[in-house]
């Protein structure tokens, strides 16, 4: 069992605001690290995937930094809104038959 | 193709029960997995299948869980004989083999053992 951590557990920031949250995982034996968004009574939306050290992926006013060597990620939303709440997951690939989720980082944004 | 299904959406059952999910999966999608999240936790593995073939399963899995997936279509997940710890949201996800295209998850059926 691979131990994939986030921070921080949960985040409340007023809209408008950016923030950022980070995903480390263990360096070794990396193949490809996921991020989702988890709307409560939703399904969860796959964001990104990466693979490569150093990618960087955008959609909208969500992106996401890959770090391989050190083992970590950075999810980062600019001007946050309401409709931003939710909980974020990322998922580690490692050996490409099943993902090891962290457990999540819950976001609220204050209208 | 409206994305992947799962069925029911909430399940109460007394312990001791035997209760089973469905999932439909993407159809163009030849993977499916089984996850399960309990609270605070992310979700963690329990089995995949790549067409009918059951390719790998969790030790969280225990006799007490089963799967299947008889066409490589729809897949049922069994437990039987639940007991309180099985409480949980079971998250079905179907992908193309190659993983990088990420997984299609479904809304997830919430188990409630009384």
């Amino acid at each position: 069992i691979l131990n994939v951590e986030q921070s921080p557990q949960s985040l409340h920031v007023q809209e408008g605001d950016s923030t950022n949250f980070t995903c480390s995982f263990p360096s070794s034996n990396f193949y490809a690290l996921h991020w989702y968004r988890w709307e409560t009574a939703k399904s969860p939306e796959a964001l990104f995937v990466m693979t490569l050290n150093g990618d960087e992926k955008k959609k909208g006013r969500i992106s996401a930094t890959l770090n391989t060597k050190e083992g970590y990620s950075y999810l980062y939303i600019k001007g946050s809104q309401p409709e931003d709440s939710a909980t974020y997951l990322c998922a580690l690939n490692s050996t490409g038959n099943q993902f090891y989720f962290g457990t999540g980082t819950s976001l609220t944004v204050i209208p | 193709d409206t994305g992947v299904s799962q069925d029911p959406r909430h399940k109460i059952t007394k312990r001791g029960q035997n209760v089973t999910f469905r999932c439909d999966p993407i159809s163009e999608h030849n993977r499916l997995y089984w996850y399960r999240q309990t609270l605070g936790q992310g979700p963690e593995f329990l089995t995949y299948f790549q067409n009918e073939a059951q390719l790998e399963k969790s030790r969280l899995l225990s006799d007490r869980f089963s799967a299947e997936r008889p066409k490589g279509s729809f897949s049922t997940l069994e437990i039987q004989r639940t007991e309180q710890g099985d409480s949980a949201m079971y998250l079905c996800a179907s992908s193309l083999e190659l993983v990088n295209y990420g997984y299609t998850f479904g809304s997830g059926t919430r188990l409630t053992v009384v």
